[in-house]
């Protein structure tokens, strides 16, 4: 079956590092790929999105390229704000009538 | 343009009682799912609906419950309320096209005590 796999948090950066969180995913066919990033107390908001192999999804500084030799989805962003503190889900769907399925989240703790 | 809106935000149940979650899409949108967020299992797929059918299903026993009117509105219900049922209950809508993102409300935190 489909599945989304991440690497597990939680992660602590200090401003202005590097990040990565890795995202490996099973599917058959050719599955959208998403990053979802959710704030204390709110709801899923979509950060990026590739529909297909070599696409790169990127806003806010933030950047994923959906490489199928691998089957990953890579979360990367060059320099973190405190701002950025949250937890990160990878997801896919595969067409299956607007199913998402979710890694088990990465909480993200950035520190001044 | 408006948010996917869910009421109520928090919800405080007793065992054994039914309750029933609100949903307002996008306008425009014809997709609605739901979802259940729990710190054990994470985000697992509930249900979704579009032009009133539902169309997909996931792995919840039948005590979970829903349906989408005409307008898109979608509700969810959950009778028999059990203490594991206490989560955050998420809704997104997306469309019109198909395949196309989903949007997340907020969601409604349940509470069964």
């Amino acid at each position: 079956g489909n599945s989304v796999t991440q690497m597990e948090g939680p992660v602590t950066l200090s401003e202005e590092a590097f990040l990565t969180i890795n995202c490996t995913y099973t599917a058959t066919g050719y599955p959208s790929l998403f990053w979802y990033v959710q704030y204390p107390g709110e709801g899923l908001q979509l950060l990026l999105k590739a529909t297909k192999a070599d696409d790169k999804g990127s806003n806010k500084g933030f950047e994923a390229t959906y490489r199928k030799e691998t089957t990953s989805f890579h979360l990367e962003k060059g320099s973190v704000q405190v701002s950025d503190s949250a937890v990160y889900f990878c997801a896919l769907t595969n067409n299956q009538g607007g199913k998402l399925i979710f890694g088990q989240g990465t909480e993200l703790s950035v520190k001044p | 343009k408006a948010g996917v809106t869910q009421t109520p935000r928090y919800l405080i149940k007793t065992r054994g009682q039914q309750v029933t979650l609100s949903c307002s899409p996008i306008s425009g949108h014809r997709s609605v799912s739901w979802y259940q967020q729990t710190p054990g299992q994470g985000l697992q797929f509930l249900f979704e609906y579009f032009s009133e059918t539902q169309r997909n299903k996931g792995n919840f026993p039948g005590r979970f419950s829903g349906r989408q009117f005409s307008n898109s509105r979608s509700e969810m219900n959950v009778s028999t309320l059990e203490l594991g049922d206490s989560a955050l209950y998420l809704c997104a809508s997306s469309g019109p096209r198909e395949n196309t993102e989903a949007f997340f409300g907020q969601g409604t935190r349940l509470t069964v005590v």
